[in-house]
């Protein structure tokens, strides 16, 4: 079953916010491979974070992932105006891969 | 520079087929796996299928098991999806994206394109 993320989460210029993606023992719980994809409207998807913590080159330094448990976590520190769209987990599921059904994060 | 580009995308008449198609450049094909995610308007991402670098190990949501074909030719760089008995919820549009061979992760993805299943 899909991951379960916030449906939304907002936040001021310069503040951080923290996105949830729990799943369960077969899924989050089990692998070290929780990625991160962001996407505004009419755009493909982003990788943001991969193997929970990895950030892939050209990434800033403000998106960090963690993980606790079944729960992955995404953090956007010094929130900016261009940060705001919309973010999907994603985990390795044993051969297959299952999706969160998203969060917006909206910059106020 | 690593690009993906998807085609094929239609509309097409429910209980038909279609075959779409994603083709690479820029990285050395065969040592990547490739993924099929789709989106339906207005909603998420869901994964649909993927299928190793050498072509020889295929996996497939439950969603499309039995009715869709992943398959790729090295040699052309390219990766197909064959699409059978479409039906409404299959409208989406489709993207094409690039993983390295033993990773779990969508590294790179195409624009996406749009298949459409309405009579």
């Amino acid at each position: 079953s899909a991951l379960t993320q916030p449906r939304s989460v907002s936040g001021s210029p310069g503040q951080s916010v923290t996105l949830s993606c729990t799943g369960d023992s077969g899924d989050v719980g089990d692998y070290d491979q929780v990625s991160w994809y962001q996407q505004h409207p009419g755009k493909a998807p982003k990788l943001m974070i991969y193997d929970v913590t990895e950030r892939p080159s050209g990434v800033p330094d403000r998106f960090s992932g963690s993980k606790s448990g079944n729960t992955a976590s995404l953090t956007i520190s010094g929130l900016q105006a261009e940060d705001d769209a919309d973010y999907y987990c994603c985990a390795n599921a044993g051969g297959s891969y299952v999706f969160g059904a998203g969060t917006k994060v909206s910059v106020l | 520079e690593e690009q993906l580009l998807e085609s094929g995308g239609d509309l097409v008449q429910p209980g038909g087929s279609l075959r779409v198609s994603c083709a690479a450049s820029g990285f050395i094909f065969s040592n990547y796996a490739m993924t099929w995610v789709r989106q339906a308007p207005g909603k998420g991402l869901e994964w649909v299928s993927t299928i190793n670098g050498g072509g020889y190990n295929t996996y497939y949501a439950d969603s499309v098991k039995g009715r869709f074909t992943i398959s790729r030719d090295n040699s052309k760089n390219t990766m197909y999806l064959q699409m059978n008995s479409l039906t409404a919820e299959d409208t989406a549009v489709y993207y094409c994206a690039n993983h390295p061979t033993g990773t779990a992760y969508f590294d790179y993805w195409g624009q996406g394109m749009l298949v459409t299943v309405s009579s």
